[in-house]
């Protein structure tokens, strides 16, 4: 059971922008430990995809972006492209767990 | 550029122990700011951390898989292993080995993940 909570899905059409949320608790987000962000497309290996709550990796493009706030966390996709439809997961670290890594529980975007 | 490879059986039986290894390619496990670490994801699931290893072999694992997870470090093979005791059919899932990097202000990502390898527990 997962600690830091996703919506199990998200949707747009092409060239919309979407969001996710990533909601922890003070012994993970709130507790000022960073954010990133992992995206998987449908058979590969997650990809890092956002470190640092709001850093992107060298060859990320700009329309991906994040940000945090107090026990939350949340990726934005501008300009949704037919390629960006995968899963995303947000990862953590939680205090209370014995210094355990966290997952979100993913979300689907799905381009309508 | 470093490479993760998972190797090991794809099919346990249940109450036997689960054994896998991580070879890392392309640069020396021992270098660096890095820890190594252990993921799974069931089929149509989501992703469920392990377990972590320092090259120093300190190690940090899940308190829910704690009591049957063993990591391990190899540094002259250049790999890291995991053994998950015990298993049964709810350890049916892809184990993906992982590099942690660390990213000055910005804490300890995931940044190079091997490509997964289905483990299935089944007599």
């Amino acid at each position: 059971q997962s600690v830091l909570t996703q919506p199990p899905s998200v949707s747009g059409a092409p060239g919309q922008r979407v969001t996710i949320s990533c909601t922890g608790s003070s012994s993970n987000i709130g507790a000022g430990y960073d954010v990133h962000w992992y995206q998987q497309l449908p058979g590969t290996a997650p990809k890092l995809l956002i470190y640092g709550n709001s850093n992107r990796p060298s060859g990320v493009p700009d329309r991906f972006s994040g940000s945090k706030s107090g026990t939350s966390a949340s990726l934005a996709i501008t300009g949704l492209q037919a390629e960006d439809e995968a899963d995303y997961y947000c990862q953590s670290y939680d205090s209370s767990l014995s210094g355990s890594d966290v997952f979100g529980t993913g979300t689907k975007v799905t381009v309508l | 550029q470093v490479q993760l490879q998972e190797s090991g059986p794809g099919l346990v039986k249940p109450s036997q122990t689960l054994s896998l290894t991580c070879t890392v390619s392309g640069g020396s496990i021992s270098s660096g700011s890095y820890y190594w670490s252990w993921i799974r994801q069931p089929a149509g699931k989501g992703l469920e951390w392990i377990g972590r290893i320092y090259t120093s072999g300190s190690t940090n694992y899940n308190p829910s898989l704690k009591s049957r997870v063993t990591i391990s470090v190899d540094t002259s093979k250049n790999q890291f292993s995991l053994k998950l005791s015990s298993v049964t059919a709810a350890d049916t899932a892809v184990y993906y080995c992982a590099r942690v990097s660390y990213y000055d202000s910005s804490g300890y990502a995931f940044d190079i993940w091997g490509q997964g390898t289905m483990v299935t527990v089944s007599s």
